[in-house]
């Protein structure tokens, strides 16, 4: 079975700061991709960024990063220079690779930044 | 290129009713997803279609089905209404087979009273 656990239920952090969203990751399956999404409140979920499990370099998307530890399976999002529209909800969440688009998510961290 | 949209937005129901919630991907993408989302449980997968076939099915009752069109259209049912089916419920869209892309629509917030 897969799981996503995200432990932090409230993060804040400074305007301009860089912050970390830590999320963990329990699967069998050797070929999975990971992902994070962000939910403001308006509902919708917006894609941040992906990581494959047989990629080698962490991914990034301009202010967003995945810092991919596969042996530790953890996949934690670093988002750099924090803005004030960065609060929302983030969250991680996996699927099979080669089993559909099945998303498993974890309960979401909520972000607060701060002026 | 239009992001996936989901109508109607909002709804309110009584509890034994039944209601359909609509889903039009972005073109060209084939698969559709549906997902539940409420406080207590968080994000739970519905199921998937896929060229008019469910390829996934999450552990939700009977009273939830769905159906996709050959237009890539999604519609989502949920019969005889509980109150705890109050819900975010959020589609979903994925290009043929593309792992790394899956786009979501603005959901549909179901009220049951």
């Amino acid at each position: 079975a897969q799981k996503i656990t995200q432990t932090q239920p409230g993060m804040f952090v400074q305007e301009k700061e860089a912050v970390t969203l830590d999320c963990t990751y329990d699967t069998s399956d050797p070929s999975y991709g990971l992902f994070w999404y962000k939910q403001p409140s308006s509902g919708e979920m917006i894609f941040l960024i992906y990581q494959g499990s047989y990629d080698q370099q962490n991914a990034t998307e301009g202010r967003y990063s995945l810092n991919f530890q596969k042996a530790r399976k953890s996949a934690n999002l670093v988002i750099s220079a924090s803005q004030l529209g960065d609060s929302a909800m983030y969250f991680c969440a996996m699927n099979r690779q080669y089993a559909g688009n099945q998303f498993y998510f974890g309960t979401g961290t909520s972000l607060t930044v701060i002026p | 290129k239009a992001g996936v949209t989901q109508t109607p937005r909002y709804l309110i129901k009584t509890r034994g009713q039944q209601v359909t919630l609509s889903c039009s991907p972005i073109s060209g993408h084939r698969s559709v997803s549906w997902y539940q989302q409420t406080p207590g449980q968080g994000l739970q997968f519905l199921f998937e279609y896929f060229s008019e076939t469910q390829r996934n099915k999450g552990n939700f009752p009977g009273r939830f089905s769905g159906r996709q069109f050959s237009n890539s259209r999604s519609e989502m049912n949920v019969s005889t209404l509980e109150l705890g089916d109050s819900a975010l419920y959020l589609c979903a869209s994925s290009p043929r087979d593309r792992v790394d892309e899956q786009y979501f629509g603005p959901g549909t917030r179901l009220t049951v009273t």
